[in-house]
């Protein structure tokens, strides 16, 4: 099965620690995007990256970090500046394929997504 | 002013009714659209994609997008249950990468039987 996978379902941190969130698509998909949602918010864009080894802010960027080694894969780390992580965190990535009529190349599909509480 | 607006609702339709769901978008150089639904603790799926002024119909879902006005809209006719979530408007904002989407904030419906 194609597919995002995101794996905790379900994080927790305690104070002053660093977690990480993982992220692995199968999709062949070329570029990839971290996004947090709060409740009853739209999503916002944490980090993206469009090709390996290269990634950009987005909105929020700030008290979190990634990472593109692979393609396949694109982990992000919630650091202990994060001073408010509890939030629904969505993974997405999208194609770049030249086989793709080039305004479909927006669409992003997503991962079941992480929740993170903080303890 | 922020870059993609929807009504927040909720918004309540009786089974068998049109739902109308409506965005605006600032960015006038916006050529991507499209209209995602989360069911309440679940990720966004997408639904309909809109590209051209007009209407893009799949099933029950008609999106309509109108360039010149800078709206975009999703009505779901024949509303069922099952259609009780939130939607969320997507626009392609340019803002250093042609590929990122500006989410709206979200239209909760609720269909009621």
């Amino acid at each position: 099965d194609g597919g995002i996978t995101q794996s905790p379902k379900y994080l927790f941190r305690k104070e002053g620690q660093n977690v990480t969130l993982s992220c692995e698509q199968n999709l062949n998909h070329d570029a990839m995007y971290w996004y947090r949602q709060d409740p009853g918010q739209g999503l916002r864009l944490i980090y993206y990256s469009q090709i390996v080894n290269d990634f950009q802010k987005g909105d929020i960027a700030e008290g979190y970090s990634v990472s593109r080694e692979k393609k396949e894969s694109f982990p992000l780390t919630v650091t202990s500046a994060q001073k408010n992580p509890t939030a629904f965190y969505l993974c997405a990535s999208s194609t770049h394929s030249s086989g793709v009529p080039i305004l479909a190349k927006n669409i992003q599909y997503f991962g079941a997504g992480t929740r993170l509480s903080v303890l | 002013q922020k870059e993609v607006e929807q009504n927040s609702g909720p918004l309540s339709v009786p089974e068998g009714a049109i739902a109308s769901l409506n965005c605006t978008y600032s960015d006038r150089g916006s050529q991507s659209f499209f209209w995602y639904r989360q069911y309440s603790g679940k990720s966004p799926e997408l639904i309909m994609s809109i590209y051209s002024n007009g209407d893009q119909e799949d099933g029950r879902f008609t999106a309509q997008l109108n360039k010149a006005s800078q709206y975009v809209s999703l009505l779901i006719r024949d509303s069922q249950p099952s259609d009780s979530a939130t939607y969320l408007c997507a626009v392609n904002i340019h803002s250093g990468s042609a590929r990122q989407l500006t989410f709206g904030s979200g239209t909760q419906l609720t269909v009621l039987p």
